[in-house]
């Protein structure tokens, strides 16, 4: 089956650790993105890949780092340089900047909690 | 810069009411627009899609008439269930530069039985 899938679901991290939220889709799609998402509000947009080794910051991309080093793989790194890591993180894939209509696929989300 | 507005929740209604969750935009461009609907813990799932002005998106049940006049893609239902419950999001997203999806803030919809 064809789909997007990030992992773990659940993630714990104590305060000043680097942690990594794995996603990967084999829908073959060229764009990626990560979404933050708070209790009670939107989607914020982190970072985003249109093409293998090329990715831009978002809207919040401080303390935040990516890869694409494989057109299946966009894992996001949480620094310790994040202040406020707790949160609900997903991942999504999407064709080019192709056709009109052309939606975005979304992951089951990542639940990241510092203790 | 491109922009969408939602109506702010909760919104609750009992079963078999009518839905309306209101939607404006604001694009340089000529946006594609999109509902998508998330259930609790899970990520976020294509419910309906318009590409082009007057085009009409529909899906189980739900649909939302592309405005360009008005800016707005409006979500309705005519009677909805229980298991509508869930966070409903406004998106939009611009083929003319970077592939960026834009979303709006959300709303969440309860069904009363």
């Amino acid at each position: 089956d064809g789909g997007i899938t990030q992992s773990p679901k659940y993630l714990f991290r104590k305060e000043g650790q680097n942690v990594t939220l794995s996603c990967e889709q084999n829908l073959n799609h060229d764009a990626m993105y990560w979404y933050r998402q708070d209790p009670g509000q939107g989607l914020r947009l982190i970072y985003y890949s249109q093409i293998v080794n090329d990715f831009q910051k978002g809207d919040i991309a401080e303390g935040y780092s990516v890869s694409r080093e494989k057109k299946e793989s966009f894992p996001l790194t949480v620094t310790s340089a994040q202040k406020n890591p707790t949160a609900f993180y997903l991942c999504a894939s999407s064709a080019g900047t192709g056709a009109p209509g052309t939606e975005a696929f979304f992951g089951q989300g990542t639940r990241l909690t510092v203790v | 810069g491109d922009s969408v507005t939602q109506m702010e929740g909760p919104v609750t209604l009992s079963e078999e009411a009518f839905l309306t969750i209101n939607c404006t935009y604001t694009a340089t461009g000529y946006p594609s627009l999109f509902w998508y609907v998330q259930y609790p813990g899970e990520g976020l799932q294509l419910l309906l899609k318009a590409t082009k002005a007057d085009d009409k998106g529909s899906n189980k049940g739900f649909e939302a008439t592309y405005r360009k006049e008005t800016t707005s893609f409006h979500l309705e239902k005519g009677s909805v269930q229980v298991s509508d419950s869930a966070v409903y999001f406004c998106a939009l997203r611009l083929y003319s530069s970077a592939s960026k999806i834009i979303f709006g803030s959300g709303t969440r919809l309860s069904i009363r039985p």
